[in-house]
């Protein structure tokens, strides 16, 4: 079993509606969760973090994690195709090292 | 000014090379990674410092080698370069100040070609 986990996608979406992708996570010991934007070729762009149950909202983002259900999510409200990108969880068990999942490709069509 | 440089960008090497890859940082952060991405592997750690006395082996070191030369700069060398070497390297940077800890920040990457 993968530490982390993400679904690969695509994910496709059109432009206007709600994007939901989701993560999960094998370390219940986990403390601090974060989504990451990647546009192809490009580095990791920090978009959320989260530490506690519950929802986090920045602008059109929210996170929201469930640590119970090992569970954390990222939620792009009025997706443009400028969200069109590969997005990855990374979770974090103790103050040394992020684990990271594999990625979910969002397509945003118009 | 971009808070973590890596150079060079793009590198095109032959098998049995050495070769070095440098990661500068301005964000004052102690701690520095090294990452390398692969298609469909994600990000997978290679090495990281907590300061320029502390280096730890991550999960894929084998075929690697680090040196902390400073508390801004970090580098990744490959003593003799192999194809399966080929990938996107990245290095990250983080703190603990403000009570927010393990938030990484990237750096542009180094797309590097093992021939």
């Amino acid at each position: 079993q993968k530490e982390v986990e993400q679904n690969s996608g695509p994910l496709s979406v059109p432009e206007g509606a709600i994007a939901s992708l989701n993560c999960t996570y094998s370390d219940r010991g986990s403390q601090s969760f974060f989504w990451y934007r990647q546009y192809s070729g490009k580095s990791p762009e920090l978009i959320m973090s989260i530490y506690s149950n519950g929802d986090k909202e920045d602008g059109r983002f929210t996170a929201q994690l469930n640590k119970a259900s090992q569970y954390v999510s990222l939620l792009i409200r009025d997706s443009q195709p400028s969200d069109s990108a590969t997005y990855l969880c990374a979770v974090g068990s103790n103050t040394v090292k992020l684990i990271f999942g594999s990625g979910t490709r969002l397509q945003v069509f118009p | 000014d971009a808070d973590v440089t890596q150079t060079p960008r793009n590198r095109i090497t032959k098998t049995g090379k050495r070769i070095m890859l440098e990661c500068s940082q301005t964000k004052g952060h102690d701690r520095m990674y090294w990452y390398r991405q692969d298609p469909g592997l994600g990000l997978r750690l290679i090495y990281y410092s907590f300061d320029v006395k502390d280096i730890n082996k991550g999960e894929i070191s084998d075929g690697y080698s680090v040196s902390r030369q400073a508390q801004a700069k970090f580098s990744l060398s490959l003593e003799s370069a192999i194809p399966n070497q080929t990938a996107l390297y990245f290095c990250a940077t983080s703190d603990l100040s403000g009570g927010v800890y393990n938030e990484q920040f990237f750096g542009p990457g180094t797309r590097l070609t093992v021939l």
